[in-house]
């Protein structure tokens, strides 16, 4: 496989679920992404991970919970969601996070999630 | 104010003609501008970046860049019907890309 590959590539959930969503990376990347994609809203960054290690933060509910436990793989957490967390959540990467080189990112296909 | 502005649309253009997209910024210490396409249903890929005034060409691609009037636009020239898609403009400040909602064109066939 090549690029970056999200599983699953559709999720229903309940509020009281826990589930997981996987991200893979084969670009040999340094820099790691989680995005929300709500219908009619911008992007909103989640996390960002570089080399392994959390760079960024948004203000994201403990609801929602990344882990990365190399730099090729990425995970987000999910327990107890509302139905308003329901958007498509990409994955992406990018050869660094600093200077220019966190700008071109490669995106997954993504996981639609709803929560009921 | 947005930090990214673009117009939702949807905007509808022949196949054949010029599709022009527009995006404003707020910040001006913003330095890098990119623009995004989103095929629906699938993962937003980049087409075009630009770092300094005036136009870069890029095939049927011209993105424009006016940090003056903080302004970025994107240029498509001989629209084809495979270009209908959602652009998204995209703004880097310090290290954080910010991302505009995106404007969703149609080119009709």
């Amino acid at each position: 496989e090549t690029g970056v590959t999200q599983t699953p590539r559709h999720l229903v959930m309940g509020m009281t679920n826990k589930k997981s969503l996987k991200c893979e990376q084969h670009l040999g990347h340094n820099a790691m992404y989680w995005y929300k994609q709500s219908a009619k809203k911008p992007l909103e960054l989640m996390f960002v991970y570089s080399l392994e290690e959390r760079v960024e933060n948004n203000s994201v509910p403990s609801r929602f919970s990344p882990e990365c436990p190399n730099s090729s793989h990425l995970f987000l957490h999910l327990h107890t969601l509302q139905p308003e967390d329901s958007a498509l959540y990409l994955c992406a990467s990018s050869q660094d996070f600093s200077g220019q080189l966190n700008e071109k990112l490669f995106f997954g296909s993504g996981t639609q999630l709803s929560v009921l | 104010q947005k930090e990214v502005e673009q117009n939702s649309g949807p905007l509808s253009v022949p196949e054949g003609a010029i599709a022009s997209l527009n995006c404003t910024y707020s910040d001006r210490v913003s330095q890098s501008f990119f623009w995004y396409r989103q095929y629906s249903g699938k993962s937003p890929e980049l087409i075009m970046s630009i770092y300094s005034n005036g136009d870069k060409e890029d095939g049927r691609f011209t993105a424009q860049l006016n940090k003056a009037s903080q302004y970025v636009s994107l240029l498509i020239r001989d629209s084809q019907p495979s270009d209908s898609a959602t652009y998204l403009c995209a703004v880097n400040k310090i290290r954080q890309l910010t991302f505009g909602s995106g404007t969703q064109l149609t080119v009709l066939p």
